[in-house]
C-alpha cells in the first residue's frame, strides 16, 4: 500500500495559464475524491468519482475546473483561465466502497500558487 | 445546511490529556471522523466513528460522541510534542463527501 500520491506537490503559474494536477489513489479504491482548502479553513468537496463515473460535483467547481478518471485509476484535475482565487492545496481523497465504512485516505496535496 | 464547527486553538502541556470539540448539525450524518493535518501535508486518519456508537477507544485516543447534541470529542492521552499539529472534525453520510470542520490548532509545550 503506496498510498494516494498526487502530482505535482508544489505549481506556480501566472493568471490566466491553465494547470492541471494528477491523483493516483490507493490501488484498490474504486472511489476518488477532490477537495480544495484555502489558508486557514477546512478542505471543502469538489467533486467525487466511483471508477469512471463522476456521481457529484460541488457548486464550488466552476466551469474553468474539469476532473476525469478515464479508466477509472488515476484522476486529472484541470483549472482553466487561472484565477487569484484558485490559490489553495488541491487534496485528493480515496476509499473502497462497499459494505460498512471505509474512510477515505488523503495525498499530501498539490499547492497552487497564482502570481 | 450542513456545518462542522470547532474551537480554533488548544494549548496543553506535554503529558497531560487534551480534549478537542466539535459541533455538527446534519442529524443524517452516518459516520464522524478526526483528521490530524502537520503543516504542508495532507490528512492523515485518526479515527472514526460510525453515529450509532457513543464510544471509541483506540490507543491514546477516544472519541466520545453525543448523538442527541450532536457533539463530537476527541480525547489524546499523555499528549506528546509530535501531536502538535491541526486537527479536522468531519462528518459524512455513508462513503459520500466529507464535510469538515475549520480545524483545531493544537499546540504542546514542555
Amino acid at each position: 500500500d503506496t498510498g494516494v500520491s498526487q502530482n505535482p506537490r508544489h505549481k506556480i503559474t501566472k493568471r490566466g495559464q491553465n494547470v492541471t494536477f494528477r491523483c493516483d489513489p490507493i490501488s484498490e479504491h474504486n472511489r476518488l475524491y477532490w477537495y480544495r482548502q484555502t489558508l486557514g479553513q477546512g478542505p471543502e468537496f469538489l467533486t467525487y468519482f466511483q471508477n469512471e463515473a463522476q456521481l457529484e460535483k460541488s457548486r464550488l467547481l466552476s466551469d474553468r475546473f474539469s476532473a476525469e478518471r478515464p479508466k477509472g485509476s488515476f484522476s486529472t484535475l484541470e483549472i482553466q483561465r487561472t484565477e487569484q482565487g484558485d490559490s489553495a492545496m488541491y487534496l485528493c481523497a480515496s476509499s473502497l466502497a462497499q459494505y460498512g465504512n471505509q474512510p477515505q485516505h488523503f495525498g499530501d496535496g498539490t499547492r497552487l500558487s497564482i502570481l | 445546511g450542513e456545518d462542522v464547527e470547532q474551537s480554533l486553538f488548544l494549548s496543553v502541556r506535554e503529558g497531560d490529556s487534551s480534549v478537542i470539540n466539535c459541533t455538527y448539525t446534519d442529524s443524517s450524518s452516518t459516520y464522524l471522523y478526526w483528521y490530524k493535518q502537520e503543516p504542508g501535508a495532507g490528512l492523515q486518519l485518526l479515527t472514526y466513528i460510525f453515529s450509532n456508537m457513543d464510544m471509541k477507544q483506540d490507543q491514546r485516543l477516544t472519541v466520545l460522541l453525543n448523538k442527541k447534541d450532536k457533539h463530537l470529542s476527541l480525547r489524546i492521552a499523555d499528549t506528546q510534542t509530535g501531536d502538535s499539529a491541526i486537527y479536522f472534525c468531519a462528518e459524512s453520510y455513508n462513503t459520500d463527501k466529507l464535510i469538515f470542520g475549520t480545524g483545531t490548532r493544537l499546540q504542546v509545550f514542555p
